[in-house]
Formats: C-alpha cells, structure tokens, sequence
C-alpha cells in the first residue's frame, strides 16, 4: 500500500504557483519523498525527491516539513501543458527499491 | 526523452496470439522494472531485475513471461491473455546503488481482443 496521502483533484490559474501537499507521517529516516507526474497516456515523469532538506530544480521545488511528516511540491508558474496526475511517494535509496504508487492529485491548469 | 524506450507503442493481440513488449534503456542503468496500469487504477508493479536476474515477482499470472538478456533489455512475452489484461505497461529503469531514480518509458498500450 502507498505511505502517502494526497488530496484526490486540486485546480490551478495558468501563471500562478501550484502547491501540491503530501503527508507521509509514518516515513522511516531512510526514506526519501519523491515525486513523478503522469500526463494522459504517458510514463511516469520525474520531477524531484528529497531527504529532509529543501530542494529546488529546473521544473519545481520542494519543501519538506522538518519532522518530515508532509512536504508540499511547488510549480512556481503553472503553465496548461503541467495538466497531470501528481504523485507524492517515499522510498528508501540505494537498492532497486521499487516505487508503489497510489491515486494521486489530479492537477487541472486552467487558462 | 527519457532513455527508456518501449516497443510497439501500441498492440491489439487475440486472446490466443503470442506476442511479445520490448524496452530498451540506455542510460548505462542496471535494475529494470515492469509496470502494469489498468484503466483508473494505480500503476502496479509486476518485475524487477537487477544485474539481469528477476529479484521480484509481484503474484504476476505465467501468462506474462518476463525475460532480461542484459541490463539494457527487457521483454514481457505474452501468451493467453484475457480481455482483462488490456492496460498500459510500463517499463522502468535505475542504478542498484546511490541515487537510483527511477525513470520510465512511455509505455506499450496493450488491447487484447
């Protein structure tokens, strides 16, 4: 069973920072938050993980509370083409570690 | 571009036809992975390999036959299926060790009629 909840849909204005929360409240020390996104009938896209430390790159940032209980991801400018099924999941590094996904937030950018 | 490629895109296969879904990754990557995801479900997982030997095998029926001749190619052979095995199959990619994102293909859509 996936570790995290996440809201089920959340909307977004084309231009305006996207926020999408994640809680994870029983992640263990080695786990790590990641988070991938799926367009309509493609693969799963990475976006970025982190352990406990804020990070930021290219396509988004996130910010992990300090008890590591929740973590938000950030589009800074939500464009249409960031339409997607965002998913938050927490996974221990350094084997093959497989992701298990669950349901989802279903981000709508409107115009 | 994700460096994982899949082949065909698309497939319409009989229930008694044998076929089989190709991915390659080339980015020098050592552990490979097949998903399944059906129409409104969560992405499944179904195989994993490491260093070209099957570490897991998620209760998947011997319909799905995986094969991994080297760490850069994958195969899932199909034989028998049913109507209910129509879905989008993924393949993935990572490291063993370190930072081991996983990265995925865009995907066979499977049709079986």
């Amino acid at each position: 069973d996936a570790k995290t909840t996440q809201p089920t849909s959340m909307d977004c204005a084309e231009g305006r920072a996207a926020n999408l929360p994640c809680n994870h409240s029983t992640i263990s020390g080695n786990e790590y938050v990641y988070w991938y996104r799926q367009i309509h009938s493609q693969g799963p896209q990475y976006i970025i993980h982190g352990l406990k430390n804020n990070e930021t790159n290219e396509m988004a940032s996130l910010i992990i509370t300090e008890d590591r209980k929740s973590s938000t991801l950030i589009l800074p400018h939500a464009t249409l083409r960031d339409t997607a099924v965002y998913y938050c999941i927490v996974r221990v590094v350094g084997g093959s570690e497989k992701l298990v996904f669950g349901k989802g937030t279903k981000l709508t950018v409107n115009p | 571009e994700t460096g994982v490629t899949q082949t065909p895109r698309h497939l319409v296969m009989g229930m008694t036809n044998k076929k089989s879904l190709k991915c390659e990754q080339h980015l020098g990557h050592n552990a490979m992975y097949w998903y399944k995801q059906s129409a409104k479900k969560p992405l499944e997982l179904m195989f994993v390999y490491n260093f070209k030997e099957q570490t897991e095998n998620n209760s998947v029926p011997s319909r799905f036959s995986p094969e991994c001749p080297n760490s850069s190619h994958l195969f899932l052979h199909l034989h028998t299926l049913q109507p209910e095995d129509s879905a989008l199959y993924l393949c993935a990619s990572s490291q063993y060790r370190g930072q081991n994102t996983i990265y995925f293909g865009e995907g066979s859509w499977l049709t079986v009629v």
